[in-house]
């Protein structure tokens, strides 16, 4: 079956660190989306990609986040520096048509 | 905005209960609706969508029907499992023609079954 893949499936890290997430979409598929999902504020939509172009990634924080496609089989989730704050667990999705297919996550912990 | 709201869990029943998670939508026009479900440790997976009012998904027991004039997505399983135990997330989304939209979520509802 194909399947979105996410790296690393778990992530600890300190403070003040970099943290790169990557996700290899289903291929064909041509949209990708990045998902934070905390008990605090359910699933929130950091970025999404349709092309390879950046759509909307106004649910990022600009100053310490990026997310870039580099090519269509690999997106990347950037935290420089990371925080306390961004603890969480990461999710890609990548959609063909009205469905959206998601990866596995990587829960990240900033200590 | 566009925006979504589930009922509060968690949502504790019995084996063979009668299942229903309230989903209420706001939105103009008509977003496509879904429902996710997501089991422990894993990403989520798509459950059912129905893309226009009146229309009815279905899938694995579960249904839930585009209510334009409430604005309600309600899902609905007559005989619940333990298997179903699982966090059950309400979305919309605009499709971009046939392009997938983003999509909305609801902040989810726990299912716990036991047996």
């Amino acid at each position: 079956d194909a399947r979105v893949t996410q790296t690393p499936r778990h992530k600890v890290t300190e403070m003040g660190q970099e943290v790169t997430m990557r996700c290899q979409p289903i291929l064909g598929h041509n949209t990708v989306f990045w998902y934070r999902q905390t008990m605090m504020q359910g699933l929130e939509l950091l970025a999404y990609f349709r092309n390879r172009a950046p759509l909307d990634d106004s649910g990022m924080p600009k100053d310490r986040f990026s997310a870039e496609m580099p090519d269509a089989t690999l997106a990347t989730l950037k935290i420089q520096p990371s925080e306390p704050r961004d603890s969480a667990v990461y999710f890609c999705a990548s959609g063909a048509g009205e469905k959206l297919f998601f990866g596995s996550g990587t829960q990240l912990s900033v200590l | 905005g566009d925006s979504v709201t589930q009922m509060e869990g968690p949502v504790t029943l019995s084996e063979e209960a009668f299942l229903t998670i309230n989903c209420t939508y706001t939105a103009t026009g008509y977003p496509s609706l879904f429902w996710y479900v997501q089991y422990p440790g894993e990403g989520l997976q798509l459950l059912l969508k129905a893309t226009k009012a009146d229309d009815k998904g279905s899938n694995k027991g579960f249904e839930a029907t585009y209510r334009k004039e409430t604005t309600s997505f309600h899902l609905e399983k007559g005989s619940v499992q333990v298997s179903d135990s699982a966090v059950y997330f309400c979305a919309l989304s605009r499709p971009v023609g046939s392009n997938t939209g983003k999509l909305i979520f609801g902040q989810g509802t726990t299912l716990q079954v036991k047996p």
